[in-house]
């Protein structure tokens, strides 16, 4: 079946500094979304990407999905402690409801 | 209205007991998802319903039982659980194939 692979699993950073995590899959995805989690809350939905190639922005985050569909990346410019969090992609499968998560970065910030 | 409730925000229940959780939205969403959260992993799809209808049953075992009162309510009624189902049950809605909106989650204690 599908996998979902994100890398690295957590990354300790000092505010200010940037962050990437990236995200791969064994198939080609419809879409890929990104969803931000918080300490002791719930996972919260930031983007959905579908084009081959496609290069969104929100204020400091940077969302690109690969021209094969299959691997995507969150660059976070200048990070902040409001960052703080684990960040999940996650693949739709061609049968449209099935999104598949992958196991998510856990972003540190020491001020 | 762009939230999803959950209640109860925690429950305790012992092995014999049965309870239920109870999630609701008003974004006019088609679609609705249980899914089950234990710490530092992703979320794991537990059962999709499609226009009040169950579309996905990713095998979950029948001592959870989801049902759809109708587009805005789900439900996931508990019978018999052991320890290992303590987990964070979330519930999310979403339009057709787009990004989840989750609600804050019930955090379940089996005794």
């Amino acid at each position: 079946g599908q996998q979902v692979m994100q890398i690295p699993q957590y990354q300790h950073v000092q505010e200010g500094e940037d962050f990437t995590t990236y995200c791969n899959s064994s198939t080609t995805l419809s879409n890929i979304q990104w969803y931000k989690q918080r300490p002791g809350g719930h996972p919260v939905f930031l983007i959905q990407l579908v084009k081959s190639g496609e290069v969104k922005k929100q204020k400091r985050l940077t969302f690109q999905f690969g021209e094969a569909k299959k691997n995507s990346s969150l660059h976070i410019t200048a990070t902040q402690t409001t960052d703080v969090g684990t960040y999940f992609c996650a693949g739709l499968e061609t049968s449209y409801d099935k999104v598949i998560f992958g196991p998510g970065t856990s972003l540190s910030v020491i001020p | 209205d762009t939230e999803v409730t959950q209640t109860p925000k925690h429950l305790v229940m012992g092995m014999t007991n049965k309870k239920s959780l109870k999630c609701e939205q008003h974004m006019g969403h088609r679609a609705m998802y249980w899914y089950k959260q234990k710490a530092k992993k992703p979320p794991e799809l537990m059962f999709v319903y499609s226009y009040e209808k169950l579309s996905i049953n990713e095998s979950v075992p029948s001592r959870f039982s989801p049902e759809c009162p109708n587009s805005s309510l789900l439900n996931l009624h508990l019978h018999a659980l052991q320890p290992e189902d303590s987990a964070l049950y979330l519930c999310a809605s979403s339009q057709d194939a787009a990004g989840r909106f989750f609600g804050p989650g019930t955090r379940l204690t089996v005794l």
